[in-house]
């Protein structure tokens, strides 16, 4: 299976600090998808963003970017000035064949007040 | 608006006990249809796929089973639920191959 990692298991910074989110994924394939989803207490996961490799341009939507680095297989996922609304489970995920979705394990992302 | 919904939001079951936890999707029409399974709060695993009624891929063999009777409605059943069954159980859509895949609230199952 061709796996999505999430070195970081959890990570705890203080509002305003900025924080980055890595992903590394494996792939075979020259056309593929990458997501990022976020998952906060509640337990509903939330679509941030999705990417085709082709579109290798970073991404700014407000406070969140995304840098897409096809040479190293990384999707980093970046937040600018922490809120504690921030506080939640950050997943990102690649499709696989079949339109199925491939997860990593989740970095827990807890911002103090 | 695509809308989909899960019930029940919570259940708590005896071992052995059957089980069918209800997925439906509104605001759109056939849907690829999944659920997952989330054990200990990470990790995601796909359980069923559906891209059509009647049409079920199964990704991990295991006592689940899994029925798309309409277009937009798809049911995760047990004949028997096991210790290993307790998670939060998550119903997703998606229009097509490659194509966001948007979840719905969950089910949180425990098994005593």
């Amino acid at each position: 299976a061709q796996k999505v990692t999430q070195a970081q298991t959890e990570i705890s910074v203080v509002e305003k600090e900025d924080v980055t989110l890595d992903c590394v994924y494996e792939t075979r394939d020259t056309t593929y998808y990458l997501f990022w989803y976020k998952q906060p207490p509640s337990g509903e996961l939330v679509f941030l963003i999705r990417r085709n490799s082709f579109d290798e341009q970073n991404e700014i939507s407000g406070r969140y970017s995304w840098n897409f680095q096809k040479s190293t297989s990384s999707f980093n996922f970046t937040i600018t000035a922490s809120q504690v609304v921030d506080s939640a489970v950050y997943f990102c995920a690649r499709e696989t064949s079949g339109s199925r979705l491939t997860f990593g394990e989740g970095t827990q992302l807890t911002v103090n007040p | 608006s695509q809308t989909i919904h899960q019930w029940p939001a919570t259940l708590v079951q005896p071992v052995g006990s059957p089980l069918s936890l209800e997925c439906t999707v509104e605001g759109t029409s056939n849907p690829n249809l999944y659920w997952y399974r989330q054990a200990a709060g990470r990790g995601l695993q796909l359980l069923f796929y559906s891209v059509g009624i009647g049409q079920i891929s199964s990704e991990v063999p295991q006592n689940l089973s899994a029925s798309r009777p309409q277009d937009r409605q798809f049911i995760l059943s047990s004949k028997k639920l096991l210790l290993s069954d307790s998670g939060f159980y998550l119903c997703a859509w998606g229009q097509r191959r490659a194509d966001t895949q948007y979840f719905g609230p969950g089910t949180r199952l425990t098994v005593l």
